[in-house]
């Protein structure tokens, strides 16, 4: 089955700074990959996603890439604020219905 | 749309005890999921389904059944609680977009086992 990795387990920046999230995946018939920002005590909230036909993705701050050989992919975060400041989850997804894999998530603080 | 709805929101159980957890969904989703999340673990799935009257197992479904009688409804049920059953469970709903498979989350349910 698939196995996702998640780095680092926190992270701590300056607001202002960039931070970086990193996932591994194993199985290559993953195609979707999306993240999730969970704030305390709330529910996984989609930020972005992105298929495996593409290489990068961008949304205001948020970026995600998406390397399909190497099987990883990033999620970037640009001129952080203290409300960024959560926990990230990366997930990847096959084709179809079937089993969705969570990374073990990322706690980012950011300090103001 | 309420979307995904889960209740309670809160529970206390002593060991041996058994409950259901309920959720429900109004977007007409086909898959369904139960996950539980506990410190540093990531979300872990323990059962899921893809329609009525089909479920299948998770990473973690010892201790848990579930049942699909409708396309709304996935209830999961703890047999004998026991404490390293203590976590919060979300249940999620999927459908697929042209970009992927896209999950929404109920709001949990946090639940401790003494």
């Amino acid at each position: 089955g698939e196995n996702v990795e998640q780095h680092p387990s926190t992270l701590s920046v300056q607001e202002g700074d960039s931070a970086v999230i990193k996932c591994t995946y194993s199985d290559s018939a993953s195609n979707y990959f999306p993240w999730y920002k969970q704030e305390l005590g709330k529910r996984p909230q989609l930020i972005i996603d992105i298929r495996s036909n593409v290489g990068e993705k961008k949304d205001q701050r948020i970026a995600v890439t998406l390397n399909k050989t190497a099987k990883h992919f990033s999620l970037h975060i640009t001129e952080t604020q203290p409300e960024d400041s959560a926990v990230y989850f990366c997930a990847a997804i096959p084709l179809g219905y079937q089993k969705v894999t969570f990374g073990t998530g990322t706690k980012l603080q950011v300090i103001p | 749309n309420a979307g995904v709805t889960q209740t309670p929101k809160f529970q206390v159980l002593k060991t041996g005890q058994s409950m259901t957890l309920q959720c429900a969904q109004d977007m007409n989703h086909e898959y369904m999921s139960w996950y539980r999340q506990d410190p540093g673990m990531g979300l872990r799935l323990i059962h899921y389904s893809v329609g009525a009257g089909i479920t299948d197992q998770g990473e973690v479904p010892n201790g848990y059944n579930v049942s699909r009688s409708t396309t709304e409804d996935f209830p999961l049920r703890l047999l004998s609680a026991a404490p390293s059953q203590t976590s919060v469970y979300f249940c999620a709903s999927m459908v697929g977009t042209i970009v992927g498979n896209i999950q929404y989350f109920g709001a949990g349910t946090r639940l401790s086992v003494l």
